[in-house]
């Protein structure tokens, strides 16, 4: 079955570090999304790419992040500066039609 | 009840019990709602789903149940198992947009 593949797994990072999050979605999927969770915390909304740009942020997406699909197959998530508030597990999600969208099993990230 | 922060409200069952989880939603326009599951350490796996246009969906095992009157979902698992044993997510999607997740409930299915 086709599935979402992040990496890194896990990735500790200096305060104040550059760090890209990969993710490679479904093949045949239009939609793309990068999600985040604190530890014990629900999932919350990043952003969704459409057609080679965004088209939906939230407000936790403010200048240090940035995303991209670099080629037909990756798509990455930046962040520019690190803070230890940025330490969560990052999803990445893909969709074919924009309703039912399949995990990729995340990225945790750790800012020391 | 509510969960804050870190804790998450809990159901335990026994093993071959029924579990009924409870989400209530937020937006009354949402008209698309799933179901996700969330073992430790791994992302969201999606379970079942359910349009507006319905009020009840069955899978395997699972029932989702869609009251738009008092903006309840719930879903019901038969026979559980302990690999039922997981965090349990509702998310809301209206029309396309993007989804919004609930605080989650876990489960933990009792030997």
């Amino acid at each position: 079955e086709p599935e979402v593949t992040q990496t890194p797994s896990h990735q500790v990072t200096q305060m104040g570090q550059e760090v890209i999050l990969r993710c490679v979605p479904i093949s045949n999927h239009l939609y793309f999304y990068w999600y985040r969770q604190i530890l014990g915390q629900k999932v919350e909304f990043l952003v969704s790419f459409y057609n080679n740009e965004i088209s939906e942020k939230s407000e936790i997406f403010d200048d240090q992040f940035s995303v991209e699909r670099p080629d037909g197959s990756n798509f990455t998530l930046k962040i520019r500066s690190t803070k230890l508030e940025d330490s969560a597990m990052y999803f990445c999600a893909s969709s074919f039609d924009r309703y039912t969208i399949y995990f990729g099993e995340g990225s945790w990230l750790t800012v020391v | 009840g509510e969960s804050v922060g870190l804790h998450l409200p809990t159901l335990s069952v026994q093993e071959g019990d029924n579990s009924i989880i409870n989400c209530a939603y937020s937006n009354s326009a949402s008209d698309y709602f799933i179901w996700y599951k969330q073992e430790s350490g791994k992302g969201p796996q999606f379970i079942i789903d359910i349009r507006s246009n319905m009020d009840k969906r069955q899978g395997q095992r699972v029932t989702v149940l869609l009251n738009k009157t008092v903006k309840h979902l719930s879903l019901q698992i038969a026979a559980t198992q302990p690999g039922d044993s997981a965090v349990y997510f509702c998310a809301e999607n209206n029309y396309g947009q993007n989804f919004v997740f609930g605080p989650g409930t876990r489960l933990s299915v009792l030997p």
